[in-house]
């Protein structure tokens, strides 16, 4: 089955800094990666998602990029500020009826002012 | 927005007690999963479920099983609570692959 690894476990930033996390799966088939944040005391929240017919996607300061030949997605997080600091999970899947995500095992990212 | 409602927040039982967690969602997904998260283990997968009265094992399933009587609906159940179970328990629901979680619930066995 599949199998996602996530780096690094923990992060720390300064304001205003970039932050990366790295994720790489091993099953060739899949073909969703979606990415979560988890702030204290709540459930995973999605924040962005790329399917395997692009290479990269954008949403304001959060962008995913998807090299699927190396089988690795990354979350690249731009000018940080203090209420992104929370629990990053990736995640991988087929896509399809009868599957589920199958998640790394998180990043907790910490933003300082 | 997918609203996932779980039954409660917080739940502690004693270990050989029988233990049901209710998931609730509301906007008619096939897909329901049960997820069990363990700080430095992540999200792992109990069990999921792509249609009423249909169940797939995931991967950690051995102490649970679940049940899907409604497309809304879906129960995880400890058959005999157990100290190792002591974890918190994600709801999610998905259509087609965008999963939205519940708050979650923290379960403690003493």
């Amino acid at each position: 089955g599949e199998n996602v690894e996530q780096h690094p476990s923990t992060l720390s930033v300064q304001e205003g800094d970039s932050a990366v996390i790295k994720c790489t799966y091993s099953d060739s088939a899949s073909n969703y990666f979606p990415w979560y944040k988890q702030e204290l005391g709540k459930g995973p929240q999605l924040i962005i998602d790329i399917r395997s017919n692009v290479g990269e996607k954008k949403d304001q300061r959060i962008a995913v990029t998807l090299n699927k030949t190396a089988k690795h997605f990354s979350l690249h997080i731009t000018e940080t500020q203090p209420e992104d600091s929370a629990v990053y999970f990736c995640a991988a899947s087929i896509n399809q009826a009868g599957t589920a995500l199958i998640f790394g095992k998180g990043t907790t990212l910490s933003v300082s002012s | 927005d997918v609203k996932v409602t779980q039954s409660s927040r917080y739940l502690v039982k004693r270990t050989g007690e029988k233990v049901f967690l209710e998931c609730v969602q509301d906007m008619d997904h096939e897909n329901m999963f049960w997820y069990r998260q363990d700080p430095g283990l992540g999200l792992r997968l109990i069990y999921f479920s792509y249609d009423v009265k249909m169940k797939e094992k995931g991967d950690i399933p051995e102490g649970y099983s679940v049940s899907r009587e409604k497309k809304e609906r879906f129960s995880l159940i400890l058959e005999s609570a157990s100290t190792n179970q002591t974890s918190m328990y994600l709801c999610a629901s998905s259509l087609s692959g965008s999963t939205a979680f519940g708050p979650g619930t923290r379960l403690t066995v003493l």
